[in-house]
């Protein structure tokens, strides 16, 4: 669910430790969740994604952990770097319903050196 | 590659004014979506498409409205603009890895 009104929660690493961000998600009919990194000043970009019948995915330094059962999406970055602070949000679609990408709430990473 | 342009990049409209925010996109998707962010917050859906012609209400559709004649373009029109309307607006197409506009940062007074 989306915390309205709230402002982002912060996760600060050293520089080369690996980083977690979790996501709780709403809707347990959708198809797909997506991570999503967006800088200072510009559009979100897409991370990696994960297909509802899957529960791990890698991709280059990040992985993506689904749990169906206790509706939770996590994104692993390994060894942290400065160019990995940004704030990063889920997304979730469905092929019923609400056709539409819909973002969970964000965190802000920051990369301490 | 162009991939999800939008304009104007910035705006100041007074209250009660109305405008169009231009959206287009040259990678032939069917997804096409309208957000705003507020600042510090994330992304609320207002509008989508899953391809032209077709159209839907998000989450905080109320004071804006869209259109989808072609495959290219999605427009998001702002009727009788109200300081609450202040935001960064994000057009962007895909389903799932979806490509993102530069954002329209809109100011309304």
């Amino acid at each position: 669910g989306e915390s309205v009104g709230l402002h982002l929660p912060t996760l600060s690493v050293q520089e080369g430790d690996n980083s977690i961000i979790n996501c709780a998600y709403s809707n347990s009919a959708s198809d797909y969740f997506i991570w999503y990194k967006q800088e200072s000043g510009k559009g979100p970009q897409f991370i990696i994604d994960i297909r509802s019948n899957m529960d791990k995915r890698q991709g280059q330094r990040v992985t993506v952990l689904l749990n169906k059962t206790v509706k939770h999406l996590s994104l692993q970055i390994a060894a942290t770097q400065p160019g990995d602070s940004a704030v990063y949000f889920c997304a979730e679609i469905s092929d019923t319903g609400r056709r539409a990408l819909t973002f969970g709430s964000g965190t802000r990473l920051q990369v301490q050196p | 590659n162009a991939g999800v342009t939008q304009t104007p990049k910035f705006r100041i409209l007074k209250i009660g004014q109305s405008m169009t925010l231009q959206c287009t996109q040259d990678m032939n998707h069917n997804y096409m979506y309208w957000y705003r962010q507020d600042p510090g917050m994330g992304l609320k859906l207002i509008y989508y498409s899953v391809g032209a012609g077709i159209t839907d209400k998000g989450e905080v559709p109320n004071g804006y409205n869209v259109s989808r004649s072609t495959t290219e373009d999605f427009p998001l029109r702002l009727e009788l603009a109200a300081p609450s309307q202040t935001s960064v607006y994000f057009c962007a197409s895909g389903r799932t890895e979806a490509f993102f506009g530069q954002g329209t940062r809109l100011t309304v007074v």
